[in-house]
């Protein structure tokens, strides 16, 4: 089936710097991919959909200059954390959809802790 | 009010009972649901999938849709241990939408 990678699995930063999580398509292609972000016992909230070749589309409330995604190709989209403070530490996931699947499949998450 | 309403619980069972999760919602819109099965610290996987309302059974695990009602349930025949995991549902008006997540029913089965 559809396979979604997404790395880091978990990251460490200190408050100020950058964090990338990248998330890819392994045996698809994924002109839409979508980033969720999920706090302790709570829901994934969906921050913004990724869409190849052209800006994401952010969910309201979510600061587009803080949260850099860039889908540069058809199998790869990134998120990038800037100056990240401690309250942007929490369970960052990616999904994408496979044309030829039903459903969305998610990638493993990445754990960010920021201190 | 939230567009999908799900109780987290936590549910705890001994194993082999039948579990029941379930959730509603308000959008009448919404014409696809899914469930699917966390372990901590991981991302979701993809558990079963519904298009519109009825039944859709696979292996242990049974997915029910009653869009009259707005509700939906996830029953898992014979527990396991390995079961125990949280539980999300998820719905959208298309493939193509964005999808409303419930909270998740945090789920035990105890050997």
């Amino acid at each position: 089936g559809a396979v979604v990678s997404q790395h880091p699995s978990w990251v460490i930063c200190k408050s100020g710097t950058s964090v990338k999580i990248e998330c890819r398509s392994l045996d698809f292609q994924a002109t839409t991919m979508f980033w969720y972000r999920q706090f302790p016992k709570q829901s994934l909230m969906l921050m913004a959909t990724s869409n190849e070749g052209s800006k994401a589309t952010y969910e309201q409330g979510v600061e587009k200059d803080k949260f850099l995604i860039n889908h540069a190709s058809l199998t790869l989209s990134t998120l990038t954390v800037t100056s990240a403070h401690p309250e942007d530490s929490s369970f960052y996931i990616c999904s994408a959809r496979d044309s030829g699947n039903d459903g969305y499949t998610f990638g493993s998450g990445t754990r960010l802790t920021v201190v | 009010q939230k567009e999908v309403e799900q109780d987290p619980g936590p549910l705890s069972v001994p194993e082999g009972a039948i579990v029941s999760l379930n959730c509603t919602y308000s959008n009448s819109a919404f014409q696809y649901f899914m469930w699917y099965r966390q372990y901590s610290r991981k991302g979701p996987e993809l558990l079963m999938y519904t298009y519109s309302s009825g039944n859709k059974e696979d292996g242990r695990f049974t997915a029910q849709v009653d869009k009259s009602s707005k509700y939906i349930s996830l029953f898992i025949r014979d527990s396991q241990p390995s079961d125990s995991a949280t539980y999300l549902c998820a719905m959208s008006i298309g493939l193509g939408n964005q999808f409303y997540f419930g909270t998740g029913t945090s789920l035990t089965v105890i050997p």
